[in-house]
Order: C-alpha cells, then sequence, then structure tokens
C-alpha cells in the first residue's frame, strides 16, 4: 500500500537556526498537506500543495511540492520558539484517505 | 462555530473495561475520522466514515467499533479495553475540496490510560 516516509524522526537546532523535514511517497499524490501539532495540542493545518513543482510561504515557512508529486519538504528559517512542536506530512491519492508520514520533531536547544 | 469537538478530555479504564469516545463537529462535514497516537509517534487511522450511515476501516480496526447515525456525530466503542490502547485519541473532520483536497480539522483528543 502507499506509505510516506519523513525524516529526519527529530531535529535539534538552536533558535535561529533553520529546520527542514522532508516526505516521499511510493507513489504520485494528488496533493500533500502540512500540519503542526504542538506539545500535548492537536494536529493543526498548515498549508496544501497541489501543483507539480509548486512552492508556497508562508512568513518564515516555505513548502515545496516535487516535480513528480512523490516529495515534498517544509523548509523553516530562523526558527524561534514558537515554532517547537511536530511538523507532519500527509499525502492524499485520489481517494479521501490522507496517508500520514511519521512527523519531524523541532526541539529548540536551551 | 466549535469545530470538532470530544469527550472526555481524560479517562482511566480498567483492563476489559468498555467506554465511548463521543466526537461532534458542527461544520456540516461529510467526511469523519479517528486516529490514535502513541507517545512520541504518528497518527494511525483507525476507522473512518464518508457520511451518515457509512463507516470503514482504517490501518488499526481491532478492538474498537464506529457509528455514524447523523453527520455530526461519530462515536468510537472500546469493547474490553487492553494496555495497547492506551494513546491519545483524536476525531477528524473534512470537507472535499474542488481538486479532492480534504484538509481535516482535529478536536483537542481523548487521553486514554488502560490500567
Amino acid at each position: 500500500g502507499q506509505q510516506v516516509m519523513q525524516i529526519p524522526q527529530y531535529q535539534h537546532v538552536q533558535e535561529g537556526e533553520d529546520f527542514t523535514t522532508y516526505c516521499n511517497s511510493s507513489t504520485t499524490l494528488s496533493n500533500i498537506q502540512w500540519y503542526k501539532q504542538r506539545p500535548g495540542g492537536h494536529p493543526v493545518f498548515l498549508i496544501q500543495l497541489v501543483k507539480s513543482g509548486e512552492v508556497k510561504k508562508q512568513k518564515r515557512l516555505t513548502f515545496q511540492f516535487g516535480e513528480a508529486k512523490k516529495n515534498s519538504s517544509l523548509h523553516i528559517t530562523a526558527t524561534q520558539t514558537t515554532d517547537v512542536g511536530t511538523y507532519f506530512c500527509a499525502g492524499q491519492e485520489s481517494n479521501y484517505q490522507l496517508i500520514w508520514g511519521a512527523g519531524t520533531k523541532l526541539i529548540i536547544k536551551p | 462555530n466549535a469545530g470538532v469537538t470530544q469527550t472526555p478530555k481524560f479517562r482511566i479504564l480498567k483492563i476489559g473495561q468498555s467506554m465511548t469516545l463521543q466526537c461532534t463537529q458542527d461544520m456540516n462535514h461529510n467526511y469523519m475520522y479517528w486516529y490514535r497516537q502513541d507517545p512520541g509517534m504518528g497518527l494511525k487511522l483507525i476507522y473512518y466514515s464518508v457520511g451518515a450511515g457509512i463507516t470503514d476501516k482504517g490501518e488499526v480496526p481491532n478492538g474498537y467499533n464506529v457509528s455514524r447515525s447523523t453527520t455530526e456525530d461519530f462515536p468510537l466503542r472500546l469493547e474490553l479495553a487492553a494496555p495497547s490502547q492506551t494513546s491519545v485519541y483524536f476525531c477528524a473532520s473534512s470537507r472535499r475540496g474542488q481538486a479532492g483536497a480534504d484538509t481535516q480539522y482535529f478536536g483537542p483528543g481523548t487521553r486514554l490510560t488502560v490500567l
């Protein structure tokens, strides 16, 4: 079945450093979504990418969807303490189910 | 709109007990989902529903049951609770978009411990 692999599992950064998480699907996706889960909270939708090669920005966050629509990345520039949490990608094929990556936990070093 | 609400927020069960986790959404979404999230892990789909009266199994349905008698409500039933069911349970709902896009809106979760 379809799988979405997400790496790394954890990333420790100093505040002000950049952060990147990557997702790779075993199959071509119709779209990919990104969610953020704060510690103790629930996943919250960030963005959706639909088009091949699409790049979207939200302030310091940059989201990319690969040309083959099989991979995606989220890059955060100059991390802040408010960025702490786990970032999930979720890929969708032609049906309504999302296939979730395992998440990347962003940890800010004290 | 309250969005997706879940009750209870916390619950401790003894092995073999049963309970129902409640989920309600007021966004008139057709699609609803139940996930579990084990500590430090991602989301696993338990059951989902594409509309009232229609439910189907997800990745990890064993030990659970669901029903969908109305658009708003999607309760999850645990029969004969086991320690392996200790987890955080999230309910979510979605409305299909133009490109098949399906943003999911999550409830706050139910933290369940089985002892």
